[in-house]
């Protein structure tokens, strides 16, 4: 089975703060994303990387970076974290070729006070 | 523009009856439509598949039909369960062959 893991299920900052979200998978997968879901707004890309030191924009990547040292891990990194962050932020993996089936982790869910 | 629409009132059905949930989408040509389950706090777990050429696609109590002319899919859960209650999300490939998901439909089944 795949297995996407998010460093946090629950995190909790201050505003201003750098905060960095970790993801890892095990599936040897070319492809993964960060997303953050909203109530009423759905599920809304963030950025993505189809390979280790590539990353693409996604919709919504004002205020966040990413980095991809390893095949396995790709983090999200916001540089100063404000109230409007506050979000559940989903990390997925896909194997890269067609069709695209992606593989999610359990998400963390981030309160910027 | 483009736009995936789901209804976003929460769907209650009795146990043992079948749930039918609703994909539309306007301005895209996918080539194939998945269905995605996310349970409370969880990530969304693949579910089916289907391509453009297939109308309608099985796999035990779970159907999904794709209409590309209706430019709808529906996805139907026969003898539903209250461990069906979850929240189901579509997702279509556009271009770059990313997937773009709907809002979600919430699934509520009372015993």
């Amino acid at each position: 089975d795949v297995k996407v893991t998010q460093s946090s299920r629950y995190l909790v900052k201050r505003t201003g703060e750098k905060v960095f979200l970790e993801c890892v998978q095990d599936m040897d997968h070319e492809n993964m994303f960060w997303y953050r879901q909203d109530p009423g707004l759905g599920l809304r890309l963030i950025y993505f990387s189809y390979d280790v030191k590539m990353k693409e924009k996604g919709d919504i990547p004002e205020g966040y970076s990413v980095s991809r040292e390893k095949k396995e891990r790709f983090s999200l990194i916001l540089e100063s974290a404000s109230t409007n962050q506050t979000s559940m932020y989903l990390c997925a993996s896909s194997y890269g070729g067609q069709p695209e089936t992606q593989y999610f982790g359990p998400g963390t869910r981030l309160l910027v006070l | 523009s483009q736009k995936i629409e789901q209804n976003s009132e929460a769907l209650n059905i009795q146990e043992g009856k079948t749930a039918t949930l609703t994909c539309n989408y306007t301005n895209y040509s996918p080539a194939y439509l998945q269905w995605y389950r996310q349970d409370p706090g969880r990530g969304p777990v693949f579910l089916l598949l289907i391509r453009e050429n297939e109308k309608e696609k099985r796999k035990e109590r779970l159907k999904v039909t794709f209409d590309t002319t209706l430019k709808q899919s529906l996805f139907h859960i026969t003898a539903s369960q209250p461990a069906d209650s979850a929240t189901y999300l579509c997702a279509l490939n556009n271009a770059g062959n990313m997937l773009t998901f709907g809002g979600g439909t919430r699934l509520m089944v009372k015993p």
